[in-house]
């Protein structure tokens, strides 16, 4: 089992262009979190999704972002028209059943927007 | 609203000496405490959680609802201990969601 898996792992977008970060969860896990981390700050949630669901997305900015996790293929979250302000590291967490301690995290995408 | 404070950014000790990184939090209902750990150059992972109240690699943490703390303590710090810790609330019905703390970056010198 590979855990969860995040890529790509550095991304670099110029402002105004678009970021689609990918997150497969842990086999077996049915359950993806989105957390942004922001230098000098901790992990912001942003948001959580079940299969073809979004469960909540009171973390996720109103404009530009969305995120989506279909019945195939990994969970993607998008950044439309990025600024400087979205360079972060964007990390992924999946879990079984939605306990918050079943929790595992990938290894991140740092996204760099110049 | 769920809230979690690590006063400290970095924790700057010597190899042998005691730890204690502090975690405080507010919460109205009844919370599952827990602390992350990540090593540098890798993934952030569960260190230990307040239910179970175990000792993982020497350190431990209580929950103490009257102080509304869950500090993480480890009596003698060795150099691999040297991470970044967050501390995290869950609430324990409804919504399982954690929320994190900023993180203390703890510094073992030789």
């Amino acid at each position: 089992n590979a855990g969860v898996m995040q890529n790509p792992r550095h991304l670099v977008r110029r402002r105004g262009q678009e970021a689609r970060l990918r997150c497969s969860p842990m086999k077996g896990h049915s359950h993806v979190y989105w957390y942004r981390q922001l230098p000098e700050e901790g992990l912001k949630f942003m948001v959580y999704l079940q299969k073809e669901n979004i469960i909540d997305e009171s973390g996720m900015p109103k404009e530009r972002f969305s995120a989506e996790f279909p019945k195939e293929g990994p969970s993607i979250l998008r950044i439309q028209q990025v600024v400087r302000g979205d360079s972060a590291a964007y990390f992924c967490a999946s879990s079984y059943s939605g306990e918050g301690y079943g929790y595992t995290f990938g290894s991140g995408t740092r996204l760099t927007v110049v | 609203a769920q809230r979690v404070t690590q006063p400290e950014k970095l924790l700057s000790v010597f190899k042998g000496a005691p730890v204690e990184l502090k975690c405080n939090y507010s919460y109205s209902g009844s919370p599952e405490l827990f602390w992350y750990v990540q090593y540098s150059r890798q993934r952030l992972q569960l260190l230990l959680r307040h239910i179970s109240r175990e000792s993982i690699k020497g350190f431990t943490a209580d929950l103490n609802k009257g102080e509304t703390s869950f500090h993480l303590k480890k009596p003698f710090a060795q150099e691999e201990d040297s991470a970044m810790y967050y501390c995290a609330l869950s609430s324990s019905g409804g919504s399982y969601i954690p929320t994190f703390g900023r993180g203390t970056s703890l510094i073992v010198h030789p």
